[in-house]
């Protein structure tokens, strides 16, 4: 089975700077995809970014972008100019590609890492 | 506007009594999903469905029991079974049950039991 692990409970970073959240996984499957997911304190579960495995190309979108290192099983997310609207709990979760029936049972997650934006 | 209805947000039980937690999309996707999220514990997931008159067990299924009757809906009970009910429980869909399709979420469903 595959596990996630985001080894920071809590980040704090000033506004307008840059901060990475880290994630590591365990599998032994060569294709998979990755995702980062925001919970505000409304607790609605929000899709940041996603990464295919089979792409080098590391994802981005806006201000987030991620660090996929494949061999190392990491996928860490940066975010730039960090805002006062990106304060949230962040996910990291893992899915199977799906080709040997893997992958139907959803995601797997990561316990979160808090962010704190310091105005 | 396409999306995931949970309802109630709030709910509130006395021990040993069973509740249903209600989740619709009309998103038209395959797929469904129920999570537990408890504080320091992410996500972790309880019951999913591929496709109508199907369901499969997760990784914390005792306790809990679903039905997927239509393809919109996905109600998940919580029995008196369940030694531990009281968390935030999130409903999820994916396009399809497979790959890169993320999972879209419902705003959830706080219940207390007392």
């Amino acid at each position: 089975a595959q596990t996630v692990t985001q080894s920071q409970p809590e980040m704090s970073v000033q506004e307008a700077e840059t901060v990475t959240l880290s994630c590591t996984y365990d599998t032994s499957e060569s294709d998979y995809y990755l995702f980062w997911y925001k919970q505000p304190p409304s607790r609605q579960m929000i899709l940041v970014i996603r990464q295919e495995a089979y792409k080098q190309q590391n994802a981005t979108e806006n201000r987030f972008s991620v660090n996929f290192q494949k061999a190392a099983k990491s996928f860490s997310l940066k975010i730039s100019d960090s805002q006062l609207g990106d304060a949230a709990m962040y996910f990291c979760a893992y899915r199977s590609q799906g080709y040997s029936g893997g992958g139907a049972d959803g995601l797997t997650f990561g316990k979160g890492t808090h962010l704190i934006i310091q105005p | 506007d396409g999306g995931i209805t949970q309802s109630p947000k709030y709910l509130f039980r006395k021990e040993g009594q069973n509740v249903t937690l209600s989740c619709e999309q009309n998103l038209n996707h395959d797929a469904m999903y129920w999570y537990r999220q408890d504080p320091g514990q992410g996500l972790r997931l309880i019951y999913y469905s591929q496709i109508v008159n199907d369901f499969q067990k997760g990784d914390i299924a005792e306790g809990y029991s679903v039905s997927r009757e239509k393809k919109e809906s996905f109600p998940l009970t919580v029995t008196s079974a369940q030694k531990n009910p009281t968390a935030f429980y999130l409903c999820a869909s994916s396009l399809l049950a497979r790959g890169n399709s993320p999972l879209h979420f419902g705003n959830g469903t706080r219940l207390t039991v007392t």
